[in-house]
């Protein structure tokens, strides 16, 4: 159980395009779900948090316009680079956490984007 | 972003070997996690603590909630080659009753067989 999916595991697209990743918990709901982004050898950091059928909160210094979530349901939620330049090259990691499951965070297997 | 900090961060071990790694914080955390990340994939959850001083295991592994909330320790007993991977400490933090989490540094493992 607990098992979190993301689409598409890998992209590459042209500099000044839009790319859209969905989360997407599998077998049960999610009140939230995080997004995070990972630099090669590096820890995962907090991006945004994302509640079903609210505005996502941003972490500091993550622009809000670039980085576009959705969270239409309470099981799945997107995330939009806009306008992607090279310097977004990352994995980005979703998470879930299960309802009324406390604090325990699921994650799903990332997505690697390549910007050129 | 806060982070949390965790040592050693990289080890070389034979097979066999036991493993220690720790995370300390400067903050109190409700909940204490450790996750495992091979390369290309999301983190795997390991071991979720909740309670201070709380001792859980998971088969080989073994972490600790510290008395103080502000650490944690994760043990590998006897390791195998397919414990080679970056291993994460995560402390979770409400706010506003939403949680989240603070990730450590990373403790890279390698087994040489």
């Amino acid at each position: 159980g607990a098992v979190v999916s993301q689409h598409p595991s890998r992209v590459i697209c042209k500099s000044g395009t839009s790319v859209k990743i969905e989360c997407r918990s599998l077998d049960f709901q999610a009140t939230t779900m995080f997004w995070y982004r990972q630099f090669p050898k590096q820890s995962l950091m907090l991006m945004a948090t994302s509640n079903e059928g609210s505005k996502a909160t941003y972490e500091q210094g993550v622009e809000k316009d670039k980085f576009l979530i959705n969270h239409a349901s309470l099981t799945l939620s997107t995330l939009t680079v806009t306008s992607a330049h090279p310097e977004d090259s990352s994995f980005y990691i979703c998470s879930a956490i299960l309802l009324g499951g406390g604090e325990t965070q699921y994650f799903g297997p990332g997505t690697r984007l390549l910007v050129l | 972003g806060q982070q949390l900090n965790q040592s050693p961060q990289s080890m070389f071990i034979q097979e066999g070997e036991d493993v220690s790694m720790n995370c300390t914080s400067s903050s109190i955390f409700n909940t204490w996690l450790w996750y495992k990340q091979d390369p290309g994939e999301g983190p795997v959850l390991l071991i979720a603590l909740y309670k201070a001083g709380e001792l859980t295991s998971n088969g080989r592994l073994t972490a600790q909630f510290g008395i103080t909330r502000k650490d944690s320790f994760l043990n590998i007993s006897a390791s195998i080659p397919s414990d080679v991977g970056i291993y994460f400490c995560a402390g979770s933090e409400e706010t506003s009753g939403t949680y989240k989490y603070i990730f450590g540094t990373g403790t890279r493992l390698k087994v040489l067989a």
